[in-house]
């Protein structure tokens, strides 16, 4: 059973990064057959896909447009966990932020199968 | 980006009825969609993939159909722990994008 367990502040101040982290049990962050993603939701903008980073013999890295500038995601092999870094943030990044594994089977259909807990960040000063 | 709508916003409904909720997709996505389901305070969960694949451990009650820009979540004989909000997303190309949801209420 797969499980991802999120950490991280709740409260950012403008301007400044926010920094999550994601830990992975139950399968490892370089498997070749998932990607492993941070998704937020908020009630103006509803779910929005932020990017992923996955391993097919090597490092990749996937952004959404509108945050590319601003962000960083970054696998951990050593403690089996990755992390978001959003830096620059406004009030216009509060939401809900979830850790997720995209998973590619063998039919090649990929899906968010599941799901960390959630972290609320609220950007204020 | 391929911008996803569903329809309707929101529905209610009574025990053991039949609903669906209609997903399009802005353009041609093929099979490649999922549906999730979201209960307040909670993540998203998958309940369907590639259009009509049931994930493991969902109820048969719910079920998807569709190709290409339009796509439908259908659940039978509803249950009370099916009151919940639900979501489509396209996994064709990143960035990947999800619908606004549709909010099924209790009748």
């Amino acid at each position: 059973q797969v499980q991802l367990q999120q950490s991280g502040p709740g409260l950012v101040k403008p301007s400044q990064t926010l920094s999550l982290t994601c830990v992975i049990s139950g399968d490892s962050v370089s498997t070749n057959s998932a990607a492993w993603n941070w998704i937020r939701q908020s009630p103006s903008r509803g779910l929005e896909w932020l990017g992923r980073t996955y391993y097919r013999s090597k490092w990749f890295n996937d952004y959404a447009l509108s945050v590319k500038s601003r962000i960083t995601i970054n696998p951990d092999t050593s403690k089996n966990q990755f992390s978001l870094h959003l830096n620059s943030v406004t009030p216009d990044d509060t939401a809900v932020y979830y850790c997720t594994r995209d998973f590619l089977g063998t039919d090649l259909y990929e899906k968010f199968d599941y799901w960390g807990q959630g972290t609320p960040v609220t950007v204020s000063s | 980006d391929i911008q996803m709508t569903q329809s309707p916003s929101s529905l209610s409904a009574s025990v053991g009825d039949r609903v669906t909720v209609t997903c399009r997709a802005s353009e041609r996505i093929n099979r490649y969609l999922n549906w999730y389901q979201q209960k307040p305070g909670k993540a998203p969960e998958l309940l369907i993939y590639a259009a009509s694949t049931l994930q493991s451990g969902v109820p048969s009650r719910f079920s998807g159909s569709g190709y290409g820009t339009e796509f439908t979540l259908t659940i039978s004989d509803l249950q009370p722990e099916d009151f919940a909000t639900f979501f489509c997303q396209q996994s064709y190309t990143t960035p990947y994008t999800f619908g606004p949801g549709t909010k099924l209420e209790i009748k």
